[in-house]
């Protein structure tokens, strides 16, 4: 069983502000590395799809980056906006398997 | 693509009764899985199916739980008998080899047994 943790739980942050979360995975089991935002009453989007170490992708003020090696992402999010409130989970598909398996998320609230 | 379809969007049935939610993946995956969120579990898989075939059941609950695909537009997640405990939001989600597995998720079904 593939153990993806998220850090921390919860997170407020003041509109305007730049603010970042983790996810930790077996850096011995890895394929690549999803990230997905998940708004309230609304189902899970995908944002980014990882796989080479060292990986970064930027989709407008949201970015990822990707360390394999020590098992980590680190997903950075720049002038926080009320719309980016949501739970941001993170997803590991691990070597020869085509399922994720998901962390528990991130919640984040944007205080305007 | 009008993206994954599930019906219904809201279910509420009494204990005992037989559910079935539906799902319709988008036209060309080959991968459709079943999901349940719950408060306590997160996002759970229950399981999925390549090329209409199931290769994962590891994650259904109990025998009370079925699931089919009989061809690549269309697959069901049976409850019977239902219990209060199946409560949860149900999703369905599919991908292809192509999109690095990108998975695509439906709107959810949620499911309340009284």
């Amino acid at each position: 069983i593939l153990n993806v943790e998220q850090s921390p739980q919860s997170l407020h942050v003041q509109e305007g502000d730049s603010t970042n979360f983790t996810c930790s995975f077996p850096s011995s089991n890895f394929y690549a590395l999803h990230w997905y935002r998940w708004e309230t009453a609304k189902s899970p989007e995908a944002l980014f799809v990882m796989t080479l170490n060292g990986d970064e992708k930027k989709k407008g003020r949201i970015s990822a980056t990707l360390n394999t090696k020590e098992g980590y992402s680190y997903l950075y999010i720049k002038g926080s906006q009320p719309e980016d409130s949501a739970t941001y989970l993170c997803a590991l598909r691990g070597l020869g398997n085509e399922k994720l398996t998901f962390g528990t998320g991130t919640r984040l609230t944007i205080i305007p | 693509d009008a993206g994954v379809i599930q019906s219904p969007r809201h279910e509420v049935t009494e204990m005992g009764q037989e559910v079935t939610l539906r799902c319709k993946p988008i036209s060309g995956h080959d991968y459709l899985f079943w999901y349940r969120q719950t408060m306590m579990r997160g996002l759970e898989l229950l399981i999925y199916f390549n090329n209409n075939v199931p290769i994962d059941d590891s994650g259904m609950p109990e025998d009370r739980f079925s699931a089919k695909m009989p061809n690549a537009s269309f697959s069901t997640l049976k409850i019977q008998p239902s219990e209060p405990r199946d409560s949860a939001v149900y999703f369905c989600a599919s991908s292809f080899r192509g999109s690095s597995y990108e998975q695509y998720f439906g709107p959810g079904t949620r499911l309340t047994v009284t």
